[in-house]
């Protein structure tokens, strides 16, 4: 069945370090690959996404590439800060609006 | 964006007992809503999908008789744990499908947390 698998956290960084969120994913066919960011206290949030092979989301900084041939989906940002401390999600649905499986979060934690 | 809302937020219950968590989709028409369970530390395990006007569909290995789920109106989807018992303290979550004018994105409620004792 269709799965994702995401780097085991705490990680732990400096504000304006080089972050990776590694994600790689199981599924028939071609799904959308997705990324979640859990704040403190809140709900998940759409970070970004991307619907087919070689698409690249982006927002706030955040990048990741959806790589057919790895079944990769990694986060990446240039330089994080302190507000972006949060748990990050990976996850993927294999039919638009159908229900998302979900990567089991990396926590990540920037300090000044 | 549509706006997910549940409550309550955090609840503590004797077990035995049940609780209703509640999931309105504030400014959107929902069809569709999603239930997630998220242990600590761990990911979103889906439990049910919640159908306005007709039976949620569940996931294998979920109780239907004991997280009772009712769509009744496009806008609330009721999560019903029954009988109560220290292993279903979790965190509840609830999403809706915004559809296609929303590109299919699920947007997701705060989620909450039930305590059993």
């Amino acid at each position: 069945g269709n799965s994702v698998t995401q780097m085991e956290g705490p990680v732990t960084l400096s504000e304006e370090a080089f972050l990776t969120i590694n994600c790689t994913y199981t599924a028939t066919g071609y799904p959308s690959l997705f990324w979640y960011v859990q704040y403190p206290g809140e709900g998940l949030q759409l970070l970004l996404k991307a619907t087919k092979a070689d698409d690249k989301g982006s927002n706030k900084g955040f990048e990741a590439t959806y790589r057919k041939e790895t079944t990769s989906f990694h986060l990446e940002k240039g330089s994080v800060q302190v507000s972006d401390s949060a748990v990050y999600f990976c996850a993927l649905s294999d039919q638009a609006g159908t229900a998302l499986i979900f990567g089991k979060g990396t926590t990540l934690s920037v300090s000044s | 964006g549509a706006v997910v809302s549940q409550h309550p937020s955090w609840v503590i219950c004797k077990s035995g007992t049940s609780v209703k968590i509640e999931c309105r989709s504030l400014d959107f028409q929902a069809t569709t809503m999603f239930w997630y369970r998220q242990f600590p530390k761990q990911s979103l395990m889906l439990m049910a999908t919640s159908n306005e006007g007709s039976k949620a569909t569940y996931e294998q290995g979920v109780e239907k008789d004991k997280f009772l789920i009712n769509h009744a109106s496009l806008t609330l989807s009721t999560l019903t744990v029954t009988s109560a018992h220290p292993e279903d303290s979790s965190f509840y979550i609830c999403s809706v499908n915004r559809g296609p004018s929303g590109a299919n994105v699920l947007t997701f409620g705060a989620g909450s947390r039930l305590t059993v004792l």
